[in-house]
């Protein structure tokens, strides 16, 4: 069962234009919902992440859109660069309990973006 | 401030070997995750480590085995190696927060091959 659903599998944009990740969640006690950006042989680096109690967050080009009573989220990329030319994954996790802590990350299959010069 | 750093970067290893795999977490960091991610596919998490103990464990065999130290360094093992286990190993670490709402911070993976 997959529990984050993330679209589309690919995606080309031009230099300057706006990308949009899509990514679809059923389990309602994912409470934090963060984004990655994987370059070839590096490790996924945080991007950008979101609380369900928020509806938007945006932090410089980079900008999540929640939609909590349809269990969705987004990534939208404005002004796109080449060297945003990555793998962009979404991902969720839970609260662990009253003890702190959250579960292990939940992660979509990801997005092979390419910003066309 | 040292990042996420993980030993070694590559191995090679045969079906039925063991591997050890490290991991030193981000300075102030607590708690260490694993993943396995497959190529062209997203990170599936192994298990979780906080205070020496296994917090949370995937949908993984017991072949897979993890140990967290004093100073919060980690290992993964992994027993008796199928050609399936073949991926990119990722050690994330974090600050355990009542919030949960705490980032992982990733480090750049161990490539294991099984021949």
């Amino acid at each position: 069962q997959q529990q984050v659903k993330q679209s589309p599998q690919s995606l080309i944009v031009q230099k300057g234009g706006i990308s949009i990740i899509n990514c679809a969640y059923e389990n309602t006690a994912f409470d934090y919902f963060p984004w990655y950006q994987q370059f070839p042989g590096k490790g996924p680096a945080l991007l950008i992440a979101i609380r369900p109690d928020v509806s938007e967050k945006k932090e410089g080009r980079f900008t999540i859109s929640f939609n909590k009573s349809a269990k969705q989220f987004s990534l939208h990329i404005m002004d796109s660069q080449p060297g945003d030319s990555a793998t962009y994954f979404c991902a969720a996790s839970r609260r662990a309990g009253s003890g702190g802590g959250a579960d292990g990350l939940t992660f979509g299959k990801g997005t092979h973006l390419i910003i066309q010069p | 401030d040292a990042g996420v750093t993980q030993s070694p970067t590559h191995l090679i290893k045969t079906r039925g070997q063991q591997v050890t795999l490290r991991c030193s977490p981000k300075s102030g960091h607590d708690t260490v995750s694993w993943y396995q991610q497959a190529l062209g596919q997203g990170p599936q998490f192994i298990f979780q480590y906080y205070e020496e103990e296994e917090r949370q464990r995937g949908n993984f065999p017991d072949r897979f085995s993890g140990h967290q130290f004093p100073n919060y360094s980690s290992e993964l093992n992994v027993n008796a190696l199928l050609l399936g286990d073949s991926a990119l190993y990722l050690c994330a670490s974090s600050l355990r927060l009542l919030s949960g709402r705490q980032p992982q911070h990733f480090g750049d993976g161990t490539r294991l091959s099984i021949l």
